[in-house]
């Protein structure tokens, strides 16, 4: 079966550590993404990637880092210094970026609390 | 700079009667619409897209959505829907560059 996983499901964080949230893909994409979910404010873009070894930031970068070393991977590592990290974190994949007309295809999500 | 604006951000309805999401946009090029839903706990799947040509658009789960240019609009239908369709619901648009900006959701809820 094709799809993204993502990894943990839930994940407690104590305040001032890093924490990396895992995206895995065999779906042969070459874009991904990463997407801040709260309630009530839709998907905010995190960071993005169209090619192996190449990212950009999104609208929300700021105490966020990713990196994408090989093509089926793009972890996320929330920092010390992002002030508020709680929330629902979902990965996304599709086949290209450029054109804007391909869908995404979403991971499971994963919910970080920071205690 | 893009934006996406989902007129509604709870819809409550009995099963078997008919739903509309509304959803409006603006960019200042032309861009394409798509309509993703969610379950709780979950993430998004594509309902539907619009990328050219036919106005209406027919999506999974008997959703259909109709573009409309100068109302810069994509709103959301269906004529009968279940309790399986409570979710919530996002409009998004996407550039040519390839980047997407998502509205905020609709809480759909379908009561007995």
């Amino acid at each position: 079966d094709g799809g993204i996983t993502q990894s943990p499901k839930y994940l407690f964080r104590k305040e001032g550590q890093n924490v990396t949230l895992s995206c895995e893909q065999n779906l042969n994409h070459d874009a991904m993404y990463w997407y801040r979910q709260d309630p009530g404010q839709g998907l905010r873009l995190i960071y993005y990637s169209q090619i192996v070894n190449d990212f950009q930031k999104g609208d929300i970068a700021e105490g966020y880092s990713v990196s994408r070393e090989k093509k089926e991977s793009f972890p996320l590592t929330v920092t010390s210094a992002q002030k508020n990290p709680t929330a629902f974190y979902l990965c996304a994949s599709s086949i290209s970026s450029s054109g804007g007309y391909n869908e995404q295809f979403f991971g499971p999500g994963t919910r970080l609390t920071v205690l | 700079a893009q934006s996406v604006t989902q007129l509604d951000s709870q819809v409550p309805v009995f099963e078997e009667a008919p739903v509309e999401l509304r959803c409006n946009y603006s960019s200042s090029v032309s861009v394409y619409l798509f309509w993703y839903v969610q379950y709780p706990n979950q993430g998004l799947q594509l309902l539907l897209k619009y990328l050219s040509g036919s106005t209406l658009v027919k999506g999974i789960n008997g959703f259909e959505a109709e573009f409309n240019k100068s109302q810069t609009s994509f709103h959301l239908r269906k004529p009968s829907v279940h309790i399986s369709d409570t979710a919530e619901y996002f409009c998004a648009v996407s550039d040519y560059a390839g980047k997407s900006t998502f509205g905020d959701g609709t809480t759909l809820t379908v009561k007995p």
